[in-house]
């Protein structure tokens, strides 16, 4: 079948970089993307990488190495406002390419 | 640009007690998906619709139903609520072909 793993929650200071993990299992790769979930909130789309290297979209940026089934989500210039939950996610082919979601990671900004 | 739209927002239910929740999307996706989230949790598919005319159950299906009404709209129903339902609701839309998943606003379900 297929999985992702992400840490559970990871802590920060305001105004530092932090990179948050992705590794995943699938029997067929359509891309990994990441989403974002503020508290009460919906899950947003943020990123989506279908080859290798680093996708940069103003603060944030997402990396994915295809050979080592891995990828991380990259967030600089850390504000408050990112403090949420973030998932990375993959499509899968065995199901008719529904998502696969990670547990997601809570990121904690501390001041 | 309306994206997904589900309703209602919120509900409380008393045990046994059914109900239907209402999503519609107008960005003309194919794939049409109903997740529920627990607190501190992550997303777990109940049912998708990778396309009009075609429902499968995903990893939590059991308790619930869905339509797929037509290409727009995809319900869920609870035949009889149980207070293990209680959570949060998410309608999303996709592509087939891409990971890009868009939201609707959730429905948070209370089942007393």
């Amino acid at each position: 079948g297929q999985s992702l793993e992400q840490p559970s929650e990871v802590t920060a200071v305001e105004g530092a970089i932090v990179q948050i993990n992705c590794t995943y299992q699938t029997s067929g790769f359509y891309g990994l993307s990441w989403y974002q979930q503020h508290d009460g909130g919906a899950p947003t789309f943020l990123s989506y990488n279908a080859l290798d290297g680093l996708e940069e979209t103003g603060r944030f940026s997402s990396f994915l190495s295809r050979s080592d089934s891995y990828g991380y989500l990259l967030l600089q210039e850390l504000q408050m406002k990112d403090s949420a939950s973030y998932f990375c996610a993959v499509r899968d082919p065995d199901s008719n390419y529904q998502l696969i979601w990670g547990a997601g990671t809570k990121l904690i900004i501390k001041p | 640009n309306a994206g997904v739209t589900q309703t209602p927002k919120f509900q409380v239910l008393k045990t046994g007690q059914s109900m239907t929740l209402q999503c519609a999307q107008d960005m003309n996706h194919n794939s049409m998906y109903w997740y529920r989230q627990d607190p501190g949790m992550g997303l777990r598919l109940i049912y998708y619709s990778a396309s009009e005319g075609t429902t499968d159950k995903g990893e939590v299906p059991n308790g619930y139903n869905v339509s797929r009404l037509n290409k727009r709209e995809f319900s869920l129903r609870l035949e009889s609520a149980a207070p293990s339902q209680t959570s949060v609701y998410f309608c999303a839309s996709s592509e087939i072909s891409r990971t890009e998943a868009f939201f609707g606003q959730g429905t948070r379900l209370t089942v007393v």
